[in-house]
């Protein structure tokens, strides 16, 4: 069964410290795995997809195929990096259909 | 600018009630979704539909319904409304580029 787990509810920093939101998936296939975002009174949108490669607000992901995992990491921690994350999955034979994990609230204090 | 609306931001029924949820794009997309979101489930899907008067059904679509007559509307339909469908519901469409999906800003949905 397809199915994306983010472990951590909430998770609490400190502004400057590090954070990694963890992510794990089930897929047999090649899947593709997303973040993405929701801001406070802002839409859900997407923040990065693992093929790109690319850092996006300091955020970078490593797609683990052997852990099967995705987790997000940014080395220091701002307070407007507080939101809603989730992690999402997919596959270009569904046609856009995403299987989103339960998300995690990231709150970085001052 | 990429817009996806949704009819109201806030909506109280009562139970038992027909409630319509409607999702307009301006972005010309083939794909729309249904989600409701709820805190610990993240977001489940529906339905989607990828055409007109085409629909699937996504992993929870009991008691719900949809409607897509039009290529930029689609519209949920819970036809008798309970309390266990409180909850908030995203639309969300993807075009050409499948795997960004645009998001409408949600209707938090209150069932009394």
């Amino acid at each position: 069964a397809q199915r994306v787990t983010q472990p951590e509810k909430l998770l609490s920093v400190f502004k400057g410290a590090p954070v990694e939101l963890k992510c794990n998936y089930s897929y047999s296939g090649s899947p593709e795995l997303f973040w993405y975002v929701q801001y406070s009174r802002q839409r859900l949108q997407l923040l990065l997809r693992h093929i790109s490669r690319e850092s996006i607000k300091g955020f970078t992901a490593d797609l683990n195929k052997g852990e099967t995992s995705f987790h997000l990491k940014k080395p220091f921690a701002q307070e407007e990096d507080s939101a809603m994350y989730y992690c999402a999955l997919s596959s270009i034979n569904q046609g856009g259909k995403l299987i989103f994990g339960q998300g995690t609230e990231l709150s970085v204090k001052p | 600018d990429v817009k996806v609306t949704q009819s109201s931001r806030y909506l109280v029924k009562r139970t038992g009630e027909k409630v319509f949820l409607e999702c307009v794009q301006d972005m010309d997309h083939e794909n729309m979704f249904w989600y409701r979101q709820d805190p610990g489930l993240g977001l489940r899907l529906i339905y989607f539909s990828y055409d007109v008067k085409m629909k699937e059904k996504g992993d929870i679509p009991e008691g719900y319904s949809v409607s897509r007559e039009k290529k930029e509307r689609f519209s949920l339909i819970l036809e008798s409304a309970s309390t266990n469908q409180t909850s908030m519901y995203l639309c969300a469409s993807t075009g050409t580029v499948y795997y960004e999906q645009y998001f409408g800003p949600g209707t938090r949905l209150t069932v009394t």
